[in-house]
């Protein structure tokens, strides 16, 4: 199975602040990463997928880079709804692997 | 618009077999590369992905839970139905089916993302 590894666990930011979280892969998935935001008691919704493509209707603020096994999603001027939990998939192969998740807090 | 809705028991015991029921619209089985997935996600966890059926009935598994899990569909009710077999505490959490995204060629499908995504059904597994 493909390992993926997010960091920070947790962050504490501001409303306006720029966040990056980073997924790594324990190989490479070439381009095939998506990113999730989920809220508490809330499934999870898609943002991104092969690496840095928007999913419709999500705002440009969020941004996906990488290649290979490194990857990070990029939250610019952070707004109050953006605090959520986060998680980086691989959709290279199956089994389809999420990394473990990084919240994104209210300092 | 696509809307996945996920239904089954709340409540099973130890060593039972829980079976969940996706039911989805606004796609269909009978085009080709659609699928649909099943995710769980223990409380305060992250997520698994477990199974994934595509529309020519190819059937994925996650290979740590693949001898207790079997995926179906019912093309003509908009349904897949998921089977896991020997439940057992630590299989407690929320099972959420999901809308599969992702390439396909003449001869298979491959790389894989999910969106839309049900509610969710909380399955606790406690005698």
């Amino acid at each position: 199975d493909i390992q993926m590894t997010q960091s920070p666990a947790s962050l504490s930011a501001s409303v306006g602040d720029r966040v990056t979280i980073a997924c790594r892969a324990s190989q490479s998935v070439g381009y095939y990463i998506s990113w999730y935001q989920q809220k508490p008691g809330k499934a999870p919704k898609l943002l991104i997928y092969d690496v840095f493509n928007l999913q419709g209707g999500v705002p440009s603020r969020f941004r996906g880079s990488g290649s290979g096994t490194d990857f990070s999603l990029t939250i610019s001027n952070l707004q109050p709804e953006d605090f959520a939990t986060y998680y980086c998939q691989q959709s290279t192969s199956t089994p389809y692997t999420f990394g473990q998740g990084s919240k994104v807090e209210i300092k | 618009q696509i809307t996945l809705k996920e239904s089954g028991p709340t409540l099973v015991k130890p060593t039972q077999t829980l079976t969940l029921t996706c039911s989805f619209s606004g796609f269909s089985f009978s085009s080709s590369g659609v699928g649909v997935g099943w995710i769980r996600q223990p409380p305060g966890k992250a997520l698994e992905w477990l199974a994934l059926i595509y529309w020519d009935d190819d059937k994925r598994y996650s290979p740590s839970l693949k001898n207790r899990l079997t995926i179906t569909k019912d093309t003509s009710k908009n349904q897949v139905v998921l089977t896991m077999s020997n439940m057992d505490p630590v299989d407690t959490g929320t099972y959420y089916c999901a809308h599969r995204l992702g390439y396909c060629t003449t001869n298979s499908c491959f790389a894989s993302w999910f969106d839309p995504w049900g509610q969710g059904i909380l399955v606790t597994v406690s005698s």
